[in-house]
Order: C-alpha cells, then structure tokens, then sequence
C-alpha cells in the first residue's frame, strides 16, 4: 500500500530535549516536505527537499533542521524544542509529473502531535 | 509574499443545499491551485490542480474552477459525508502556501 508513514504520532516532551520525528514514504518520490498545522494560522511549510541532499526552507524554519540522506526518509529535528513548537506536524511526499509543479498529488502522513512543556 | 485567503471560515448546510467556497490568491509568480480535503485528525486529502484562468475539474459532487484572482469550489446537493475543512494551496514553484481553510458541516 501507497503510503507516508510518520513516527511518533503522539509525543510529550520538556523544553530543550532534542528529538526526532522520523518521516518515510514508499512511492519512489522525488519530493518530500514538512508542514505544521496550528489553529488560526493555518498549515505551513517548514521544510522541503527536492531529493536527496537537496533541502531549503519553508516559511517556519526557525528551530527546525532536516537532512535527507536517503530518497524515502525525511526526519524532522528539533534540536531545543520550546513550547511554541507545540503543534500538529504534517510530512507529504510527491512526485513531479514533466513540466507541472512537485505538490501535485501530495500525499500526506497521519500527522504527530507534539506537545512541549 | 505569498497569500492564500479562504472564506467563508465555516459554512453550514442542510443536505442537498448547493454552495460554494471562495479561495482567494496572490496572483505574482501562480504555478498551481490546490484544493484539499482534510478530515479531523487526518492528514490533507489532494482533490484538484488547477493552473490557468478558466480552468474548471470535477469530482462526484465538487467543481472546482479559477478566475485570475479567485478560485471556487462548488458543492452541488451535497451529503453528510462531504463535512470536512477545505483547503486552498499555491504554489510558485517549489513552496507551498495554504489558506486556513473553510470547516464544512452538512447536516442530514
């Protein structure tokens, strides 16, 4: 089954504890990115990479990092996470159909709740 | 900068009632827009692209279309089961920008 798994899905923590949200895809696809979701404001763009070893910022980088070392995985690191990264996380992966933009037929993952305290 | 306006921020219907969602963009740089579905505590489901003025996709009971400023989606006799929030998104090439979208109810 097409798929974008994400890990954990439900996570607390405290302030300045570093941690990894591990995102990973089986489609084969090119394109991998990382949104979050807070009510008022909407989803966001965190971080995109276009394939492997290729990354750049969103909108919201600040207090994020990423890598992508392999096509099918695309981790989110938050290297001090503080309370204002409290939030619903979102991974998405696409492929690039010729001439036509990475985000068509974006899948998404379940999400990963974040709580830091 | 980038915006994506959606309104209304939630709509009410009563089964079978037609309506539309209004996503308003900034025009500079349009490659692609987006719609999406998203179901409590799910991840966006991908409806339609669209890309140039003129444009209209359909899907079972949505349409949706895009003017130079605007797009629409369009619920025709719509059913319990369409209750969801709805999402707009563009893009200008590799970033994605979405709205805050619009929570739909439709009642039976």
């Amino acid at each position: 089954e097409a798929q974008v798994t994400q890990n954990p899905r439900y996570l607390i923590t405290v302030t300045g504890k570093k941690l990894t949200v591990t995102c990973s895809q089986n489609m084969n696809h090119e394109y991998m990115s990382w949104y979050r979701q807070d009510p008022g404001l909407g989803l966001r763009q965190i971080y995109y990479s276009m394939n492997v070893e290729v990354t750049d910022k969103g909108d919201v980088p600040e207090g994020y990092k990423v890598s992508r070392k392999e096509k099918r995985n695309f981790p989110l690191i938050l290297e001090s996470p503080s309370p204002n990264q409290t939030s619903l996380y979102f991974c998405a992966s696409s492929w690039r159909l010729a001439g036509r933009p990475y985000q068509e037929t974006q899948y998404f993952g379940p999400g990963t709740r974040l709580l830091v305290l | 900068e980038d915006q994506v306006t959606q309104s209304p921020e939630a709509l009410r219907l009563q089964e079978g009632e037609s309506s539309s969602l209004n996503c308003s963009y900034t025009v500079s740089g349009l490659r692609g827009l987006f719609w999406y579905r998203q179901d409590p505590g799910k991840g966006p489901e991908f409806l339609f692209t669209l890309y140039s003025a003129g444009e209209e996709k359909e899907k079972e009971r949505l349409k949706a279309t895009l003017t130079k400023k605007e797009s629409f989606l369009h619920i025709t006799a719509p059913k319990p089961e369409d209750s969801a929030t709805y999402l707009c998104a563009r893009t200008s090439g590799s970033r994605l920008t979405f709205g805050e979208g619009t929570q739909l109810t439709v009642n039976p």
